[in-house]
């Protein structure tokens, strides 16, 4: 089954203790991308990744790494994270870099710092 | 800054109603991209559209590019419809979201 693959689906942690939350698609899908959302801002993109070893920011990379060392992950690490972080975060892929393709989601994952 | 603004934000509907969720942006996208979110969270990609219009079932999605506007209408509202729709522009490999508009049909 095609699926863009998130864990942990939930994290309640500790301001300061480095995090990781991994994506995963097995579509062969070039395009990678991670958003969070937040309550009356919706959602915005953090960092996305057009190929192996290509990614670039988004609107609110601020706090936030990634790395795309193969084709079918795409990391999203909190090196020190911060109460502002908490959020519901989405990894997405899709067919090709550049925009005019569906993207598909995954199921998101609920981080709480505290 | 808000490159996409959606309406409204809340909605509630009889079952059966024909619905209508408004889109505009301001500025240039690629294409205009509409997303369904279910109360469990997960996110759907309904529709994407650079141009004309599309259909899938029940739900119509229209673009205006000279107007930068867009709609997406549902006919027939059932209650399995109430979720929060989403409108996204895009543009290079860039994403700019809508607040969404949370849709309530009521049987």
């Amino acid at each position: 089954e095609a699926q863009v693959t998130q864990n942990p689906r939930y994290l309640i942690t500790v301001t300061g203790k480095k995090l990781t939350v991994t994506c995963s698609q097995n579509m062969n899908h070039e395009y990678m991308s991670w958003y969070r959302q937040d309550p009356g801002l919706g959602l915005r993109q953090i960092y996305y990744s057009m190929n192996v070893e290509v990614t670039d920011k988004g609107d609110v990379p601020e706090g936030y790494k990634v790395s795309r060392k193969e084709k079918r992950n795409f990391p999203l690490i909190l090196e020190s994270p911060s109460p502002n972080q908490t959020s519901l975060y989405f990894c997405a892929s899709s067919y090709r870099a550049g925009s005019n393709q569906p993207q598909h989601f995954g199921d998101g994952t609920r981080l709480s710092i505290l | 800054k808000n490159e996409v603004e959606q309406s409204p934000q809340n909605l509630t509907a009889q079952e059966g109603e024909f619905i209508t969720i408004n889109c505009s942006y301001s500025v240039g996208i690629s294409a205009l991209h509409w997303l369904q979110q279910h109360p469990g969270g997960g996110i759907v990609s309904l529709f994407m559209l650079s141009s004309g219009k599309k259909k899938h079932g029940r739900l119509i999605a229209t673009i205006n590019i000279q107007e930068k506007h867009s709609s997406l209408h549902i006919t027939a509202s059932h209650p399995r419809d109430s979720a929060v729709y989403i409108c996204a522009g895009s543009t290079g490999n860039q994403f700019y979201f809508g607040t969404g508009t949370s849709l309530t049909v009521i049987p």
